[in-house]
C-alpha cells in the first residue's frame, strides 16, 4: 500500500528565505507526482507535475525534483514571499488514485 | 477557462436527509473522481470514474452513491447522511482514463456539516 509522508508538518520562515519541502513515498511504481497548494478552506491547486520519466520541473520561483528510484521529491521555493504561506501537499498518481501526503503548513512572515 | 465546478460549496443538512453534490468539468476528460479531506486523516478517495458508465469504489465508499450518465458531470449522493460524513469533499478530472500520467484538477470544495 502506498504511503506519503511529507516533513515538515508545518514551517515558519522570513520573507525572503529559500526553503526546501520534503515528500517521500513507499512504493516507487508511480506515473507521476504533482505538487498542490491550499489555502485555508479552499481548493487544490496544482502547482508541478513531473511524469515518473523526468527528474525535475520548474515553475517561476519553484522547483520540484523527482527520485523515483529513492521514493522522495522535493519543493524549492526560492525568495518566498508572504502570498506563499499555504499548505502544500504532493500526491503520487497510483493505479487507480492519486495518494495524498498530509501536507506541510507554510507560513512566511514579513 | 479550464475548470472542475462543484455545487454547492456549503452545506448545512440534517442527518437522513438525501444531498447531492454536483461536480462538473469542462476540460472533456475521461477520469473522474471524489475526495473527502478530514484533519489528521488527509484525503482520501471515496468514488472513481474511468468513463461514462464506469464508476468503481475508492477507499471509504461506504454511505456514498455515484452516477456517470455523461462524460462532463459526476455527482456524489449521500441517500442518508450522518454526523461522520461531515467533511470537505473535492471531486477532481484528468485527461485519458486508462492513460495515468496526466494533470489532476480539482474543483473548489465542498464544505458539508451533518448535524
Amino acid at each position: 500500500k502506498q504511503e506519503v509522508t511529507q516533513i515538515p508538518a508545518a514551517l515558519s520562515v522570513p520573507e525572503g528565505e529559500n526553503l526546501v519541502l520534503n515528500c517521500s513515498f513507499t512504493d516507487s511504481a508511480i506515473y507521476n507526482l504533482q505538487w498542490f497548494r491550499q489555502d485555508p478552506g479552499k481548493g487544490l491547486t496544482s502547482l508541478l507535475l513531473i511524469q515518473s520519466s523526468q527528474r525535475e520541473q520548474t515553475s517561476g520561483r519553484l522547483n520540484a525534483s523527482l527520485d523515483k528510484s529513492s521514493g522522495r521529491s522535493t519543493l524549492y521555493i526560492a525568495a518566498s514571499q508572504p502570498g506563499d504561506s499555504a499548505t502544500y501537499l504532493c500526491a503520487v498518481q497510483g493505479a487507480q488514485k492519486l495518494v495524498f501526503g498530509q501536507g506541510t503548513r507554510l507560513t512566511i512572515n514579513p | 477557462e479550464a475548470q472542475v465546478t462543484q455545487n454547492p460549496r456549503y452545506l448545512i443538512t440534517v442527518t437522513g436527509k438525501k444531498l447531492t453534490v454536483t461536480c462538473s468539468q469542462n476540460m472533456n476528460h475521461e477520469y473522474m473522481s471524489w475526495y473527502r479531506q478530514d484533519p489528521g486523516l488527509g484525503l482520501r478517495q471515496i468514488y472513481y470514474s474511468m468513463n461514462v458508465e464506469v464508476t468503481d469504489k475508492g477507499d471509504v465508499p461506504e454511505g456514498y452513491k455515484v452516477s456517470r450518465k455523461e462524460k462532463r458531470n459526476f455527482p456524489l449522493i449521500l441517500e442518508s447522511p450522518s454526523p461522520n460524513q461531515t467533511s470537505l469533499y473535492f471531486c477532481a478530472s484528468r485527461g485519458q482514463g486508462r492513460i495515468l500520467n496526466t494533470e489532476a484538477f480539482f474543483g473548489q470544495g465542498t464544505r458539508l456539516t451533518v448535524v
